[in-house]
């Protein structure tokens, strides 16, 4: 069973506020990646990081940012949120090691800016 | 590039019906194939998954199997139950540094 957290599973917040979701993994994974999820169910990466203090850019440009100061965390922050940032947030991490290995997922938290 | 095709959906079928949603890719070298499942309310789950040609993974009743010549990994269940509904991914991973690369994904609702 994968031991990965996201809180809050779901935040409704005003335009204009600073947020931060939180990720975190218990299973000494190196690589995490949070994806945005649409209404469709399509997955797109923002970010993702192969390490402490390592960060990038995903395929989907974002307004968000992330920081990885410790392997366990990987906490995603938008300065001022917008009702376009409304979506699924997912979470996820790997073993770094080889192709073999799958990705394990955090329950989302779903994120509604009024 | 790499990238993964899968059936679109919504897929209905009633229960007990034989399930196939289908996938193919397209990479290059021999990346792993999964198949990951999302219920209602959650994050993905990994269904199953292969590594190299002419394998066959398994779970829970689903199969697909890794054929390299027509570079698919369509997913199969025989009998399908009301709790398969879920939305289906497909994805691969062709290197150890590289990102997973999921498809669309595909909503299976199967009636009672």
């Amino acid at each position: 069973e994968a031991d990965i957290y996201q809180t809050p599973r779901y935040l409704v917040i005003g335009t204009g506020k600073k947020i931060t979701l939180e990720c975190s993994q218990t299973m000494g994974h190196d690589k995490m990646y949070w994806y945005q999820q649409d209404p469709g169910m399509e997955l797109h990466l923002i970010h993702y990081s192969y390490g402490v203090n390592s960060t990038e850019k995903g395929d989907l440009s974002s307004e968000s940012t992330v920081s990885r100061i410790r392997t366990e965390h990987f906490p995603l922050t938008l300065e001022s949120a917008r009702p376009s940032h409304t979506s699924q947030y997912l979470c996820a991490s790997s073993e770094w090691d080889n192709a073999r290995n799958e990705q394990y997922f955090g329950p989302g938290t779903r994120l509604t800016v009024t | 590039g790499n990238s993964v095709t899968q059936m679109e959906g919504p897929v209905t079928l009633s229960e007990e019906a034989f399930l196939t949603i289908n996938c193919t890719y397209t990479a290059t070298g021999y990346p792993s194939l999964f198949w990951y499942v999302q219920y209602p309310g959650e994050g993905l789950q990994l269904l199953l998954k292969a590594t190299k040609a002419d394998d066959k993974g398994s779970n829970k009743g689903f199969e697909a199997t890794y054929r390299k010549e027509t570079t698919s990994f369509h997913l199969e269940k025989g009998s399908v139950q009301v709790s398969d509904s879920a939305v289906y991914f497909c994805a691969l991973r062709y290197s150890s540094a590289s990102k997973i690369i999921f498809g669309s994904g595909t909503r299976l609702s199967i009636r009672p």
